[in-house]
């Protein structure tokens, strides 16, 4: 099993939207709907930010919002605000009851 | 309020095994899997595998043939073992609380960390 695709990097001036996608495979992202999306701040733990493709975990902003388009799952964050530079990974359940995690993107507010 | 914490030791020597244990307090373990994850430093999350309440378990198959992860319910535990470990296995380990599918499957919350150095 490889772990899910992420771009390394992504950026966005506060007020802009910016989308960071995580590429996986029809055993995996494509074939259910367990995709997560997790922030995480420099010496934090990850924080569930989305599950389930599109549900925002408790107390998430609306402005984080989660979608899929085939084996391709994506993060929209919208009106960009500097708490949101962070580092984000998707993670998604695979076949035989396995999660995979993606290799992470950074996300810079500039 | 759900809380985890890891414990355990922090430096190791090649070949040695890895044992860490998670606490939960706030709520018991019933009807939750219990997750293992980590980080090497500067690096992305992987998967380690999970422990269900019961004691089912399922590990990335990466790591399979090193990898024990047991629970005990009665201390509100679960734990981790890695054998044979090098330097490679240097990482920050998380445990974390996933819920069953038919619950999203969500990995929350999390513990906050412990870092094991791998080094002779």
């Amino acid at each position: 099993q490889s772990a899910l695709t992420q771009p390394p990097s992504a950026s966005g001036s506060p007020g802009q939207s910016v989308t960071i996608s995580c590429t996986g495979t029809s055993s995996d992202v494509g074939g259910y709907n367990y995709v997560s999306w997790f922030q995480q701040h420099p010496g934090k733990a990850p924080k569930l930010m989305i599950y389930e493709v599109n549900k925002r975990s408790s107390g998430v902003p609306d402005r984080f919002s989660g979608s899929r388009s085939g084996n391709t799952a994506s993060l929209t964050v919208s009106g960009l605000q500097a708490e949101d530079e962070a580092d984000y990974y998707c993670n998604s359940y695979a076949d035989s009851n396995n999660w995979l995690f993606g290799g992470g993107t950074k996300l810079t507010v500039l | 309020q759900v809380q985890l914490q890891e414990s355990g030791p922090g430096l190791l020597k090649p070949s040695e095994t890895l044992s860490l244990t998670c606490t939960v307090s706030g709520d018991s373990l019933s009807d939750y899997y219990w997750s293992w994850v980590r980080q090497p430093p500067g690096k992305g999350l992987e998967w380690i595998g999970y422990v269900y309440y019961s004691g089912n378990t399922n590990y990335n198959p990466s790591l399979k043939s090193r990898v024990t992860i047991s629970v005990d319910t009665s201390k509100s535990q679960f734990s981790l073992r890695l054998s044979s470990v090098t330097a490679a296995d240097t990482a920050i380990y998380y445990c974390a609380r996933v819920s069953t599918l038919w619950e999203g499957g969500r990995f929350d919350p999390w513990g906050q960390g412990t870092l094991v150095t791998v080094s002779s």
